[in-house]
Formats: structure tokens, C-alpha cells, sequence
């Protein structure tokens, strides 16, 4: 069982270009989450999707975009890229139901540097 | 709102020394509550979590109570080792709820 996977694990970046960081799951999970952690501090909730066709926006979602076509795929589409962007971004799915029991699978991170 | 503190880092500890790490909360409703930890290198992983009040969470030498009485959930280990070297994260989830709460995270580092 693969869990969450995230791929590239490294990548940088010049400013201005575009990329897309992918996020898969195979636990037939309905809520995903993307999270960025810059160095030394907690995470920020970016975007979050409680199932396919439906995202929302987190508390740090500018220059970010998402899609959930399928219960699998929630990819992170990075537009324009910035220096502050860069940062180690988590991709999580939700096991158990909601929040009063459930618990986070994270994947193992894809750490972006942009120059 | 709801909300999570935990206690300013980084911590340094000699082996075998006692841990506590402190976490207070404030939450509308009954929260469940958790310790996610996060080695080098890794995301994060469920360490343990207790879903209502008086229980006690427990996993690989870890405990944590929740305390309502206090708002607290101090994570505690009586004898740690450099393998327990990690960030270690608080949260809270409000059933049915659609996203955690996470603490700012307290670095640990276990000296041999």
C-alpha cells in the first residue's frame, strides 16, 4: 500500500516559470490537502478538497492553484513562480472520517527552491 | 476560534532524560486532539491522539492526556532517545470538520 505519494521530491525553479507538484493517493480517501512548510516553522494550509469537483481555499493560497478531477489526484499547479514560494509542500489525505477520529497521511514532501 | 499553542522550541535534552512538551488549546465544541511527529527529511506521522476528556493517548513511550479542565494535551516521555530527534506537532480536529489545527511545532533534539 503506497499511502500518499508526491512527486518531484526536489525541483527548482527559476522565477516566473510554472510548475505542477502531483499528489496521489491510493487509500480511496475523500479529503486531501496541500500544506507548505517553510524552513524552521509550522505548517500553512494552502488548499484542501473534501472530494472530486471540490477545492477550497486555505489560509495561504495566493499563486497557487488546484484540481480535483478524480478521488485519487489532487495536484498543486505553481503559477508564475516567486522566491517566496519556496518552501518543502506536504500533500495529505484524511483516513477514518472526519477530523473527531480521523487521522492525516502526509506524503514524504517535495522541497522547491525558486531563483 | 479554534486554536493551538504549544511551547516555544527548540528543546535539548541529554539521553534518558524526562520529556514534556507543553500544548494548550482553545476550541468551540469537543475536540479530538493529537501529537503528529516529524522526523528529518520526512512528513508527518500520527503519534497519538485521544478523542474526549480523561483519555490518555500512548505510543512508542509517549503519553498524552487531555485534560478539558485545563485545555491542555502536555506530551511526555520518561526516558528519551536520540532516535526520538524530531519536530513534534499538536492539532486538534472538530468533528466533522474539514481541516486540522496545528500547533507552530517544537524542535527536539536528544544528545547521546
Amino acid at each position: 500500500n503506497a499511502g500518499v505519494t508526491q512527486t518531484p521530491k526536489f525541483r527548482i525553479l527559476k522565477i516566473g516559470q510554472s510548475m505542477t507538484l502531483q499528489c496521489t493517493q491510493d487509500m480511496n480517501h475523500n479529503y486531501m490537502y496541500w500544506y507548505r512548510q517553510d524552513p524552521g516553522m509550522g505548517l500553512k494550509l494552502i488548499y484542501y478538497s473534501v472530494g472530486a469537483g471540490i477545492t477550497d481555499k486555505g489560509e495561504v493560497p495566493n499563486g497557487y492553484n488546484v484540481s480535483r478531477s478524480t478521488t485519487e489526484d489532487f495536484p498543486l499547479r505553481l503559477e508564475l513562480a516567486a522566491p517566496s514560494q519556496t518552501s518543502v509542500y506536504f500533500c495529505a489525505s484524511l483516513g477514518g472520517g472526519s477530523f473527531g477520529t480521523g487521522e492525516l497521511f502526509f506524503g514524504e514532501g517535495s522541497r522547491l527552491t525558486v531563483l | 476560534g479554534n486554536s493551538v499553542t504549544q511551547m516555544e522550541g527548540p528543546v535539548t535534552l541529554s539521553e534518558e532524560a524526562f520529556l514534556t512538551i507543553n500544548c494548550t488549546y482553545t476550541a468551540t465544541g469537543y475536540p479530538s486532539l493529537f501529537w503528529y511527529v516529524q522526523y528529518p527529511g520526512e512528513g508527518l506521522q500520527l503519534l497519538l491522539k485521544a478523542t474526549k476528556a480523561d483519555d490518555k493517548g500512548s505510543n512508542k513511550g509517549f503519553e498524552a492526556t487531555y485534560r478539558k479542565e485545563t485545555t491542555s494535551f502536555h506530551l511526555e516521555k520518561g526516558s528519551v532517545q536520540v532516535s526520538d530527534s524530531a519536530v513534534y506537532f499538536c492539532a486538534l480536529g472538530i468533528q466533522g470538520a474539514q481541516k486540522l489545527v496545528f500547533g507552530q511545532g517544537t524542535r527536539l533534539t536528544i544528545n547521546p
